[in-house]
């Protein structure tokens, strides 16, 4: 079965130092996203692609973080300079069909931020 | 935003135990509910989308139930085992920005001991 890819899957680093994480979708996936998860809360929603182009970005902090899908397969979200605050779990998922409420997202296994 | 609710927070049974638990998220404006499994250190993986209330969904020991005139859906287990231990996650779709997105409740992470 495909898988959605990510590393690293640890990270940990410290604050104002620059962390930058990958995503490979499972090929022919138009749309991409990235979550992050906060200890003791549900992912929430960074940044969606469709294909290289930005759909929604309105969680990003774009003071800090960027995210970028050039050629609109791969993708890389950074973090610049982290913070304590963004130590979290980093999902990236993928999905066929965008724009449809029954579509079913495709997760990697995460990166696990730490910020020390 | 839409505000998704899940209980309990935590809960653990014995083997051969039946459970079950809640999500509760607004009726108005529904499209979708999604159902995610998340076993620790792997990806989580979809279990359920339903979209119409009275809806049921089953895979093997796993079934939900959808409400959406009151807003909630509950998931059972029956005959849980140790390998249904991980942290489940309900996402209602809701619109956004002109499109939608899914909203995450908190989940409820399950342990079966043997």
């Amino acid at each position: 079965e495909a898988e959605v890819a990510q590393s690293p899957r640890y990270k940990i680093t410290e604050k104002s130092q620059a962390v930058a994480f990958w995503c490979d979708p499972i090929s022919g996936h138009a749309t991409l996203y990235w979550y992050r998860q906060i200890l003791g809360q549900g992912p929430e929603l960074l940044v969606q692609f469709q294909d290289e182009s930005v759909v929604d970005d309105s969680q990003l902090p774009k003071d800090r973080f960027s995210a970028e899908r050039l050629k609109g397969v791969d993708s890389t979200l950074k973090i610049q300079p982290a913070e304590l605050g963004d130590s979290a779990m980093y999902l990236c998922a993928s999905s066929f069909a965008p724009g449809s409420n029954r579509d079913t997202q495709y997760f990697g296994p995460g990166t696990r931020l730490t910020v020390l | 935003i839409l505000n998704v609710e899940q209980s309990p927070q935590s809960l653990h049974v014995q083997e051969g135990d039946s459970t079950n638990f809640t999500c509760s998220f607004p009726s108005s404006n529904f499209y979708a509910l999604h159902w995610y499994r998340w076993e620790t250190a792997k990806s989580p993986k979809a279990l359920f989308v339903m979209t119409l209330n009275g809806d049921e969904k089953k895979k093997g020991r796993i079934s939900a139930t959808l409400n959406t005139k009151e807003g909630y859906s509950y998931l059972y287990i029956k005959g849980s085992q140790p390998e249904d231990s991980a942290t489940y996650l309900c996402a209602p779709y809701t619109s956004w920005n002109q499109g939608g997105k899914l909203i995450f409740g908190q989940g409820t992470e399950l342990s079966v001991k043997p």
